[in-house]
């Protein structure tokens, strides 16, 4: 049973730019939950998905970010006009239940040059 | 706010026992997860403890007390494997979504 998995493990984007990470949760999973973590940080939670449907993006930044889940494919979290601040690495967990345990991919580290 | 406290730094020789503390003040609780992170890779999950008490799962063992707000992660018989990062997080939603602390790095020596 294939983990979460998160593509792609590595992005370079310039100011300005968009930047576009996907998220596929473990298989049977519905939930899926997206953080982003600095250098010497722990996790901030930015939105709780399920299929086709935003549930709690209370910590997400209002402007140039967004989130989706469709009925089909992966999780996808976008960032356009991307600036130095939002390098970072940012992890997708997906839990089988609401109120289960999550389990995390391996992370997208963005770099903004 | 919410706020969840740690030390940042705890040092231990192999076969120690090693005791990581957290201290937590959120608007909601429904249970306190600790999690093991190497290197900046993924997270790991390790223990959950919604109510109460002592959980133990191998060397490791974790302890709530919901009346003080504190939480501990206990690891026996070090191993320089355990030398790694370790976070606490709440949930504090009547959902899976987390609040997590900016981590314990454990170093392990021999």
């Amino acid at each position: 049973n294939a983990g979460v998995m998160q593509n792609p493990r590595h992005l370079v984007r310039r100011r300005g730019q968009e930047a576009r990470l996907r998220c596929s949760p473990m298989k049977g999973h519905s939930h899926v939950y997206w953080y982003r973590q600095l250098p010497e940080e722990g996790l901030k939670f930015m939105v709780y998905l399920q299929k086709e449907n935003i549930i709690d993006e209370s910590g997400m930044p209002k402007e140039r970010f967004s989130a989706e889940f469709p009925k089909e494919g992966p999780s996808i979290l976008r960032i356009q006009q991307v600036v130095r601040g939002d390098s970072a690495a940012y992890f997708c967990a997906s839990s089988l239940r609401t109120d289960n345990e999550q389990f995390f991919g391996p992370g997208t580290r963005l770099t903004v040059l | 706010g919410q706020s969840l406290e740690q030390p940042s730094e705890v040092t231990a020789v192999e076969g120690a026992i090693v005791q990581i503390n957290c201290t937590y003040q959120t608007s909601g609780f429904y249970g306190l997860s600790w999690y093991q992170q190497h290197d900046g890779g993924a997270p790991t999950f390790l223990s959950y403890n919604a109510l109460d008490g002592l959980e133990e799962t191998g060397r490791f063992s974790s302890f709530l007390s919901r009346s003080d707000s504190y939480g501990y992660l206990l690891l026996q018989e070090l191993q320089m494997k355990d030398s790694a990062s370790y976070f606490c997080a709440v949930r504090d939603r009547g959902y899976s979504t987390l609040t997590f602390g900016k981590g314990t790095m454990l170093l392990v020596s021999p």
